[in-house]
């Protein structure tokens, strides 16, 4: 059966700090991968989609960028976090383009 | 502007009655819904999906209605049990233009059934 796996789960980091929050996937070949983040008191928003390896798609300007160095891994990046970074971040895939299942979150605090 | 809208931000029902998830959408080229379950901590879990070319769609203890002229669709659990209490969401999509892959999400309502 196919896992995902997504870490840290929590995580406290100061303005202007870099980010990198790392996603896996098991048990499936060649999903399309997705991030989303949930802002309080707000529904989830995707940020990027990947339908192969080197192949992001973004939805909303950001200060974040999403890389896929493997076939079944997706990372969420930052330079320098701001304030309005904070948020639950999550993990998707799929293998067509619906449904999508998530992975358990990262929960980023920025002080 | 809000395309998909879950306007109870709760809802609370007894043991072994029907709970009723309800959802406004305002984009009509959304043509998949879906409906997912979030224990807090933890990512959203589908539940059960519905295309445009249904009504209705049944999987156990979950129904999902569409009514695509009102732009309405709702989830009915029967009968609840306490481990459905939950935030349930509601996510909307569109298969043309290369949208399919984004899922429009309303805020989500809290199930809470008590025992």
């Amino acid at each position: 059966s196919q896992t995902i796996h997504q870490w840290p789960a929590t995580l406290v980091q100061p303005v202007g700090s870099p980010l990198s929050l790392e996603c896996t996937v098991e048990g499936t070949s060649n999903p399309n991968l997705y991030w989303y983040r949930q802002a309080a008191g707000r529904g989830l928003q995707l940020l990027f989609y990947s339908v192969g390896i080197g192949q992001i798609s973004s939805e909303v300007p950001q200060n974040l960028s999403a890389s896929r160095p493997q076939d079944r891994q997706f990372i969420l990046s930052s330079k320098k976090l701001l304030l309005s970074d904070s948020g639950f971040y999550l993990c998707a895939w799929s293998v067509q383009a619906q449904p999508q299942h998530f992975g358990d979150g990262t929960r980023l605090s920025i002080l | 502007d809000q395309q998909v809208k879950q306007n109870s931000p709760s809802l609370s029902v007894q043991e072994g009655r029907i709970s009723i998830l309800n959802c406004d959408y305002t984009n009509s080229m959304f043509d998949y819904f879906l409906w997912y379950k979030k224990y807090p901590a933890e990512g959203p879990t589908f539940l059960i999906s519905i295309s445009s070319i249904k009504d209705k769609n049944e999987d156990g203890r979950f129904t999902v209605f569409l009514n695509k002229s009102a732009k309405h669709l709702s989830l009915h659990i029967v009968p609840s049990q306490p481990g459905d209490s939950a935030v349930y969401f509601c996510a909307a999509s569109w298969s043309g233009g290369g949208s399919n892959y984004k899922l429009t999400f309303g805020k989500g309502t809290l199930l809470t059934v008590n025992p």
